[in-house]
């Protein structure tokens, strides 16, 4: 079946401008996760979704960063203003409900902020 | 907090010989344990996870894993190693109380010559 899909695969955007990054996760899985992979600083968490529940947002680096779960699907991560420390692959990951459930991830955005 | 650590940035092997990668883990409590690969310009591909049971635990593409919880340890193997096996390997853990956080390791990358 359907992977995570992601989009886009690259975005180039200037210093100071939004940019706006989609998940698509497998389907039927409740849970949504997003991470964050730099040179140097390996995968850090961001943020989590499952269900209707409030999401825990304990991970985003700044208030430039948000993300939405619309429908208990589809996810955008949104960053403000974008710095040139933004640069870093964006990981979505998607699983059934349930702790030990592994995490399927998508090929990621690679964002780039000149 | 939970943490991983993998030891080695690299790691070296000739195709055919014996491949281990090394991870060790620090949490409060019991530990779910995972193993991801990345192939290059490819999202994280799960390989394997402890959650209980068995301390050897084998998964995709005939790799496995021990569970070792004296030394803290859940390294990877593979008793032959293959070409397509070059890669860069990602140990992974979730623990209570945020027991849907993934923890990453630093990654170690797998070069297997022929």
């Amino acid at each position: 079946g359907a992977g995570v899909s992601q989009s886009p695969s690259n975005k180039v955007t200037e210093k100071g401008k939004d940019v706006e990054l989609r998940c698509d996760p497998i389907s039927g899985h409740t849970a949504l996760y997003w991470y964050r992979q730099s040179l140097g600083q390996g995968l850090e968490f961001l943020i989590y979704f499952q269900g209707n529940s409030a999401p825990d947002k304990s991970g985003l680096p700044s208030d430039r960063f948000s993300a939405e779960r619309t429908g208990g699907s589809v996810s955008t991560l949104t960053i403000q203003r974008t710095q040139q420390e933004d640069s870093a692959v964006y990981l979505c990951a998607s699983s059934f409900s349930g702790i030990p459930e592994e995490q399927y991830f998508g090929p990621g955005t690679r964002l780039t902020v000149t | 907090a939970q943490s991983v650590a993998q030891p080695e940035d690299q790691v070296n092997v000739a195709e055919g010989n014996p491949l281990t990668v090394k991870c060790t883990y620090s949490v409060s409590g019991n530990p779910y344990l995972f193993w991801y690969v990345q192939y290059p310009n490819r999202g994280l591909q799960f390989l394997l996870k402890y959650i209980t049971g068995d301390n050897l635990v084998k998964g995709s593409y005939g790799f496995e894993a021990e569970f070792n919880k004296s030394q803290t340890s859940f390294h990877l193997k593979k008793p032959s190693a293959l070409v397509s096996d070059s890669a860069l390997y990602f140990c992974a853990v979730r623990a209570p109380p945020n027991d849907y956080k993934l923890s990453f390791g630093a990654g170690t990358t797998v070069t297997v010559r022929a």
